[in-house]
């Protein structure tokens, strides 16, 4: 069964500072995919970034970057220039290829961003 | 605009009284699926759907119905709620079963059962 671990449940970053947000994942299957999601207070679900097991680089979308590591199972989220608009909670994501049940989440990183 | 449009946005209820959540996207996507979201565990699925008249159990199922009647709708169906139903709920939506293809995600709906 695959597994997505979030090992922090909240951080603080100040802001204009970068942070570092982890993730690792468990399967045994070549091919998956790696999403991000961000939730701001408002509820809502938005996707942030998105990786291929066998994508070559690692992805950047603007200010997010993932840190993929491939052999460390390990995909964490990079947020660059910290911005108070970037205060919510992030969701770790894995999508095994193939498979129709779409994503499995993490329990997520509250992430604070300190004026 | 694009987007999934669930409702309600908030709902209280007693235990026992039938209650169904709607999910609707005008996206055209085949892929649909519910999700409840409760603090430390993430998000986890509770029932999908490939196409019409084509679904599937999730990781947590017990409990909740669904059907998919037509392309675009996605009822969640609690016959009996129970106050372990407590939760926030997401529709969500995807055009295909893709590896890279995202999740598109209604606004949620905050279910209290008394």
């Amino acid at each position: 069964a695959q597994k997505i671990t979030q090992t922090q449940p909240g951080m603080f970053v100040q802001e204009k500072e970068a942070v570092t947000l982890d993730c690792t994942y468990d399967t045994s299957d070549p091919s998956y995919g790696l999403f991000w999601y961000k939730q701001p207070s408002s509820g809502e679900m938005i996707f942030l970034i998105y990786q291929g097991s066998y994508d070559q680089q690692n992805a950047t979308e603007g200010r997010y970057s993932l840190n993929f590591q491939k052999a460390r199972k390990s995909a964490n989220l990079v947020i660059s220039a910290s911005q108070l608009g970037d205060s919510a909670m992030y969701f770790c994501a894995m999508k095994r290829s193939g498979s129709a049940r779409q994503l499995t989440f993490g329990s997520g990183t509250q992430l604070t961003v300190l004026p | 605009e694009a987007q999934v449009t669930q409702n309600p946005r908030y709902l209280i209820t007693v235990t026992g009284k039938k209650l169904t959540v709607t999910c609707s996207q005008n996206m055209n996507h085949e892929y649909m699926s519910w999700y409840r979201q409760d603090p430390g565990l993430g998000l986890r699925q509770i029932y999908y759907s490939m196409n019409v008249e084509v679904t599937d159990k999730g990781d947590v199922p017990e409990g909740y119905k669904v059907s998919r009647k037509e392309k675009r709708n996605f009822p969640l169906i609690l016959e009996s709620p129970s106050p372990n139903q407590t939760s926030l709920y997401f529709c969500a939506s995807s055009f295909s079963q893709g590896l890279g293809e995202k999740l598109f995600f209604g606004s949620g709906t905050q279910l209290s059962v008394l």
